[in-house]
């Protein structure tokens, strides 16, 4: 399709487990960028990719978090050893300018 | 850092009424963009309407306007002739060149179209 797509949907696993999130990013975006938000609340800025730069991953809670984005294209976010704060809905955007940011559907994440 | 305050955590409206949601943002960038966002309950994120720094005119697009004050450093949406689907969430966004390069959120206000 033609916009971002992520996947899983939704993701239930238990506390202890470690979790991979997908971001296809639309065509030619070559800025990407992962928000967390919890239920009722805005949404937390992660990590940035631009290009061929090094991202900035200064949103990231915990060094259980990481990402990275291959070929320039599709992004993974993992989370290891998950705990239930880590239970939210994580949004991935892309965008051609840097600034009006595409959102896809999100993966609601459930740690049990 | 930049900084956004949406001050109406909830909204209510009449249907067909028009309805103002609340933006003010704090930076020292001279050059910025001002972005807002519709989250309806689905969850999806739809960009609704930018506003540059240096445009002379407020944006517009269509029952969306975005009445900006730069000097009192806010950006306020109007949303005319309210429809029920414009319930959701609303959120206020910022992007600048210094600091993070990435869209700053406020923390919404969610707006509900009474029939």
């Amino acid at each position: 399709g033609a916009g971002v797509s992520q996947s899983p949907s939704n993701k239930v696993t238990e506390k202890g487990k470690d979790v991979e999130l997908r971001c296809d990013p639309i065509s030619g975006h070559t800025a990407l960028y992962w928000y967390r938000q919890s239920l009722g609340q805005g949404l937390e800025f992660l990590i940035y990719f631009q290009g061929n730069s090094a991202p900035d991953k200064s949103g990231l809670p915990s060094d259980r978090f990481s990402a990275e984005r291959t070929g320039g294209s599709v992004s993974t976010l993992t989370i290891q050893r998950t705990q239930q704060e880590d239970s939210a809905v994580y949004l991935c955007a892309s965008s051609y300018t840097g600034a009006e940011a595409f959102f896809g559907q999100g993966t609601r994440l459930t740690v049990v | 850092a930049q900084k956004i305050t949406q001050t109406q955590p909830g909204m209510f409206v009449q249907e067909k009424e028009a309805v103002t949601l609340d933006c003010t943002y704090d930076t020292s960038d001279q050059s910025y963009g001002l972005f807002w966002y519709k989250q309806p309950s689905s969850g999806e994120m739809i960009f609704l309407i930018y506003q540059g720094s240096y445009d002379e005119q407020n944006a517009t697009e269509g029952r969306y306007s975005l009445n900006f004050q730069k000097a009192r450093k806010s950006a306020n949406l109007v949303i005319s002739a309210s429809q029920l689907g414009d319930s959701a969430m609303y959120f206020c966004a910022f992007f600048g060149p210094t600091g993070r390069r990435a869209l700053t959120f406020g923390s919404g206000t969610r707006l509900q179209v009474q029939p």
